[in-house]
């Protein structure tokens, strides 16, 4: 059980171009999801909070018209990067905290590879 | 703020104990995770702890937690090459206001050595 859907799982674009990634709890519902983003060999660095229904909460320094968040239902949440340049070219992994489950663990997609050319 | 410090690289040789370690910064109420990333993968819980345990084991897998040293550690024990991967330490502080995201520690390279 458990489990989180990232797609796509890898992409690849065009300078300017904005690209939508999505994320899913496929066997529970999920009122809060996380967005975070990995550089090579580095940590996961939290971008944003998202809740079904409200706006997300970006963490500082995170360009909130850069980074697209769409929470629309319990179980999906969508992060569109607008106007893509080779400085967002990252791994992007979300991750999904069972609804009413705040003192459980959150469950991680496998990440979505992003390189802009 | 939080914080998160762990060690990059940790070799052992298969059939041994593998014991990575982790610091972090206190908060009230404290959730720390153990997550393992293969390369190009996303992260796999391995096991969690709440900061009024002091310990937790699940077949190969031990976490200690030393709360006054503000130091947790994770053993594997009789290491094999499958568990080959970076171990990434989180931690979570409860707000009271709801869900909280994690911040994470660099994360472990654990090498096996046949």
């Amino acid at each position: 059980g458990a489990v989180v859907s990232q797609h796509p799982s890898w992409v690849i674009c065009k300078s300017g171009t904005s690209v939508k990634i999505e994320c899913r709890s496929l066997d529970f519902q999920a009122t809060t999801m996380f967005w975070y983003r990995q550089f090579p060999k580095q940590s996961l660095m939290l971008m944003a909070t998202s809740n079904e229904g409200s706006k997300a909460t970006y963490e500082q320094g995170v360009e909130k018209d850069k980074f697209l968040i769409n929470h629309a239902s319990l179980t999906l949440s969508t992060l569109t990067v607008t106007s893509a340049h080779p400085e967002d070219s990252s791994f992007y992994i979300c991750s999904a905290l069972q609804t009413g489950g705040a003192n459980q663990p959150q469950h991680f997609g496998d990440g979505t590879r992003l390189s802009i050319l | 703020g939080e914080d998160v410090e762990q060690s990059l690289f940790l070799s052992v040789r298969e059939g041994d104990s593998s014991v990575i370690n982790c610091t972090y910064t206190d908060s009230s109420s404290t959730y720390l995770y153990w997550y393992k990333q293969e390369p190009g993968a996303g992260l796999q819980l391995l096991t969690y702890i709440f900061s009024n345990m002091d310990m937790k084991q699940d077949q190969r897998l031990t976490v200690l937690l030393n709360k006054k040293d503000k130091h947790l550690s994770l053993r594997i024990a009789d290491t094999q090459t499958g568990d080959s991967a970076i171990y990434f330490c989180a931690e979570r502080a409860v707000s009271g206001g709801g869900a909280d995201g994690l911040t994470f520690g660099k994360g472990t390279h654990l090498i096996i050595q046949p």
